[in-house]
């Protein structure tokens, strides 16, 4: 059974709307991130969550926002979408938030941006 | 500012072979975690190995192991008795212990032929 689940596995959407993608873990983590990777960069951090609360935030654009309505669960809204934020985007998760500890990601949401 | 480097972009063996595959890594940090980890043609992005910065002796798990040269700020991977289903790209990571982000390199892409 999978233990990392994203949603959708796949998204569409037209510039100017807003999307949220969909992240549950059930390893039992607590500390959640999300990553993208685009064509034209490697994996990139964009936020991470430890007991639901945001740690560190690697993304200039307030447009990308995080949600965590239970601890397993962190969400990424993306507001005023542009074609530019086309990539695939993971989510992660570890035991406990730290450098120390590794983690494991899911299988991503990949977002194209008409 | 921590920068991951893998200067090979595609290395193509023949299956049963050992491959050894390079990274180097720029810290100012004197404590950190190097990891390994394998992005499938599904996308799905595997973790491999790690290796912490502290330890002398080199990570070994199934047939991945590491070359961990802290002098010259290199963690090669070397994969023994390829086989076809090592074929994939791999993402050399490092994360400095006073942070939980974690830095990719651009990826290596490993094809193990017949």
């Amino acid at each position: 059974d999978p233990k990392i689940i994203q949603k959708p596995k796949y998204l569409v959407a037209v510039t100017g709307s807003e999307k949220i993608l969909i992240c549950e873990q059930y390893l039992g983590h607590n500390a959640m991130y999300w990553y993208r990777q685009s064509a034209k960069k490697p994996l990139e951090f964009m936020f991470s969550y430890s007991y639901q609360k945001l740690m560190d935030n690697q993304t200039a654009s307030s447009r990308f926002q995080p949600q965590s309505s239970k601890k397993n669960h962190l969400d990424l809204q993306i507001t005023a979408l542009k074609p530019d934020d086309s990539a695939t985007y993971f989510c992660a998760s570890s035991q406990v938030q730290g450098a120390q500890d590794t983690q494991y990601f899911g299988p991503g949401t990949r977002l194209l941006v008409l | 500012a921590q920068k991951v480097t893998q200067t090979q972009t595609s290395i193509s063996v023949v299956e049963k072979t050992t491959v050894t595959m390079d990274c180097v890594y720029e810290t100012r940090d004197s404590s950190y975690f190097l990891f390994w980890y394998k992005q499938t043609a599904s996308g799905e992005i595997v973790f491999l190995i790690r290796q912490d910065s502290y330890k002398k002796e080199n990570a070994t798990v199934g047939h991945y192991s590491l070359n961990f040269q802290k002098p010259k700020s290199s963690i090669g991977l070397i994969i023994t008795a390829t086989q076809i289903e090592d074929s994939a790209v791999y993402f050399c990571a490092m994360s400095p212990s006073n942070t939980n982000k974690v830095v990719f390199g651009t990826g290596t892409r490993l094809q193990v032929l017949p």
